[in-house]
């Protein structure tokens, strides 16, 4: 089944305990992108990565990192999360040159 | 900055009737406007998308109206039914250069269909 998986699910951490949070694909996307959902928001892109090795800042990546050594995967990473990240967040994937993006099913994580 | 304005937050519709979820942008080079719909514990999927080369796409009960000039787009669900119970974005883009296919969404309108 073409899907977008990531984990964990759900997470509780607290300020400052750097975490990682998995996405991967199986449709041998060449786009990954990490949004996050807030109430009242909508959908914010964090990072986007064209291809392996090829990553860029979105419109809120402060706080955040990521790296694409697979094409198949992206990786989140906080290095020391704060309450503010607190959030939804939702990695997705896309081919180069169509407009359909493809979602995992979320991971929401709180940071205490 | 929200480059896509959506309303309402929420609305509430009774089995049968009529959804309007409208959405504005300042961008003219967008040139590709998505709705995604999202089911609570899942993520967003694309439900129907327009190009502004035509006024209105439908598929089933779901329709989108596109006007160019006041940069606003709308989708409308027919005959709303329980399932339509979700989460509605809507979203533009543009292709080619750095924001290539880069999505710029709206903040979400929550609709809920009584039985």
């Amino acid at each position: 089944e073409a899907q977008v998986t990531q984990n964990p699910r759900y997470l509780i951490t607290v300020t400052g305990k750097k975490l990682t949070v998995t996405c991967s694909q199986n449709m041998n996307h060449e786009y990954m992108s990490w949004y996050r959902q807030d109430p009242g928001l909508g959908l914010r892109q964090i990072y986007y990565s064209m291809n392996v090795e090829v990553t860029d800042k979105g419109d809120v990546p402060e706080g955040y990192k990521v790296s694409r050594k697979e094409k198949r995967n992206f990786p989140l990473i906080l290095e020391s999360p704060s309450p503010n990240q607190t959030s939804l967040y939702f990695c997705a994937s896309r081919v180069r040159g169509r407009d359909e993006q493809f979602f995992g099913p979320g991971t929401r994580l709180t940071v205490l | 900055q929200q480059q896509v304005k959506q309303s309402p937050q929420s609305l509430i519709v009774q089995k049968g009737g009529i959804s309007i979820i409208n959405c504005a942008y300042e961008n003219t080079a967008f040139d590709y406007f998505p709705w995604y719909q999202q089911f609570p514990g899942k993520g967003p999927a694309l439900l129907i998308a327009i190009r502004p080369d035509v006024s209105e796409k439908k598929e089933g009960r779901f329709t989108i109206s596109f006007n160019k000039s006041a940069k606003q787009f709308s989708l409308h669900i027919m005959d709303s039914q329980p399932g339509d119970s979700a989460t509605y974005f809507c979203a533009a883009s543009m292709a080619g250069g750095v924001n290539d296919y880069k999505l710029s969404f709206g903040a979400g309108t929550t609709v809920t269909v009584r039985a």
